[in-house]
């Protein structure tokens, strides 16, 4: 089945400095993938949709140059956390879509855990 | 904007028992809809997919309903087990956004 690998799984970063967090697709071509945050007990609040060549479309009240989004191929979209701050501190997830067709659902990464101290 | 409402909100239940899991949406224009499960900390398992002309889908223990036209999507579990605890997420697609619910977060006892 299809397999969205995400790195790293936890990252821990001084306050102001920044942080990249990797999304790949290991088996199938992804010409859209989706970043994810995440509060304790609260669901997903999709931040952005990263499309493979173009520029990333962002959610209303997510600030685009602090979450720098880059899918430069099809099977790798990067999110860049910019002067990091404490209440940057969340669990971050990416998910994609099989290009190849319309019939699957969308296959998640294992998440990444972000504290900023 | 599609909202997702998932209830209930917690369950606890005996090892051995059945689950239902209830899940309602506000748009009814959906392309599919999803169920996922969340692990502690972890990211989300697909459990089964659901397209929008089919009204339930099986596979193992789990089995999923949808009524579109209603809004509704119920997933049942048979024979629960200690290793089902978890959260599960419905996640209906409009378009090409999934939309998600709070969950409803499942503790099976032994």
């Amino acid at each position: 089945g299809a397999v969205v690998s995400q790195h790293p799984s936890r990252v821990i970063c001084k306050s102001g400095t920044s942080v990249k967090i990797e999304c790949r697709s290991l088996d199938f071509q992804a010409t859209t993938m989706f970043w994810y945050r995440q509060f304790p007990k609260q669901s997903l609040m999709l931040m952005a949709t990263s499309n493979e060549g173009s520029k990333a479309t962002y959610e209303q009240g997510v600030e685009k140059d602090k979450f720098l989004i880059n899918h430069a191929s099809l099977t790798l979209s990067t999110l860049t956390v910019t002067s990091a701050h404490p209440e940057d501190s969340s669990f971050y997830i990416c998910s994609a879509r099989d290009s190849t067709g319309d019939n699957y659902g969308y296959t998640f990464g294992s998440g990444t855990r972000l504290t900023v101290v | 904007k599609q909202e997702v409402t998932q209830i209930p909100a917690a369950l606890s239940v005996p090892e051995g028992e059945n689950l239902v899991l209830n899940c309602s949406f506000t748009d009814s224009a959906i392309y599919n809809l999803q169920w996922f499960r969340q692990d502690p900390g972890k990211g989300l398992t697909s459990l089964l997919l659901i397209q929008s002309s089919q009204r339930e889908q099986t596979s193992g223990r789990l089995n999923a309903s949808l009524d579109k036209s209603s809004g509704r999507s119920t997933l049942y579990i048979a024979a629960s087990q200690p290793g089902d605890s978890a959260t599960y997420l419905c996640a209906p697609r409009d378009d090409y956004k999934l939309s998600f619910g709070a969950g409803t977060t499942v503790t099976v006892r032994a």
